[in-house]
């Protein structure tokens, strides 16, 4: 079945930098689009980022450009999540979540993996 | 950005009773919205896709319905695990992905 894991979450200092990665299984990894999504303690969801299934095309929400990085590795069927100047606001519980074919267009997010938190704190 | 916004925000009705959930975006999006089902601790379920396809093994009391800027999810008959907080999201890509901020649903 599909699963998806992810890893790399702890505690931080406002400007440090921390990487997650999200390994997946159970389906054709290379031809789907990957995304991230957050959740703030006690908040809703926000999606952060989406990356095709050849990593050629990436967007991110706003509120992350310029500071976090999304890249993927086909051959080891992993997402990763590079981010930088982290700020207190980006404490959340970070998911990847299965997107859609090739560059994830006109499809919602039918799996998700269990999440991990980032705590930025100093 | 898109904004999407549900109403209301929380509800508490008796198990049995029917629920609707309102969700409004900011622009057209034709069908191209998503239910989820979050419960307390757990992680985000996909309950309904393409504004009114149930996904699977999505018990058939839920339903969703709308298109353009107006939808709704409809809970039939509430159950005590249904007890959730309601997410709804648009996933028309020249928009980006956005997520309604939520609809606490509880049980009397």
């Amino acid at each position: 079945q599909v699963q998806l894991v992810e890893s790399g979450g702890g505690v931080v200092q406002p400007g440090r930098s921390l990487r997650l990665s999200c390994e997946v299984s159970g389906f054709s990894f290379s031809s789907y689009a990957m995304h991230w999504v957050r959740q703030a303690p006690g908040k809703g969801l926000e999606w952060v980022a989406v990356i095709s299934y050849d990593g050629n095309n990436k967007d991110y929400v706003g509120s992350v450009k310029g500071r976090f990085t999304v890249s993927r590795d086909n051959l080891k069927n992993t997402v990763h999540l590079q981010m930088n100047t982290l700020k207190n606001e980006d404490t959340a519980v970070y998911y990847c979540a299965k997107g859609g074919r090739y560059s994830g267009s006109y499809y919602p997010f039918d799996h998700w993996g269990q999440g991990i938190l980032v705590a930025v704190s100093s | 950005d898109i904004q999407m916004t549900q109403s209301p925000s929380s509800l508490s009705a008796s198990v049995g009773d029917g629920v609707t959930i309102t969700c409004r975006a900011s622009q057209g999006i034709s069908t191209y919205l998503a239910w989820y089902q979050q419960k307390p601790g757990k992680v985000p379920k996909l309950l309904i896709y393409d504004a009114s396809t149930l996904q699977s093994g999505i018990p058939s009391r839920f339903s969703g319905n709308g298109s353009g800027t107006d939808f709704t999810l409809t809970i039939r008959s509430l159950q005590p695990e249904d007890v959730a907080t309601y997410y709804c999201q648009n996933y028309n890509s020249a928009l980006t992905w956005t997520f309604g901020q939520g609809t606490k649903v509880g049980v009397k």
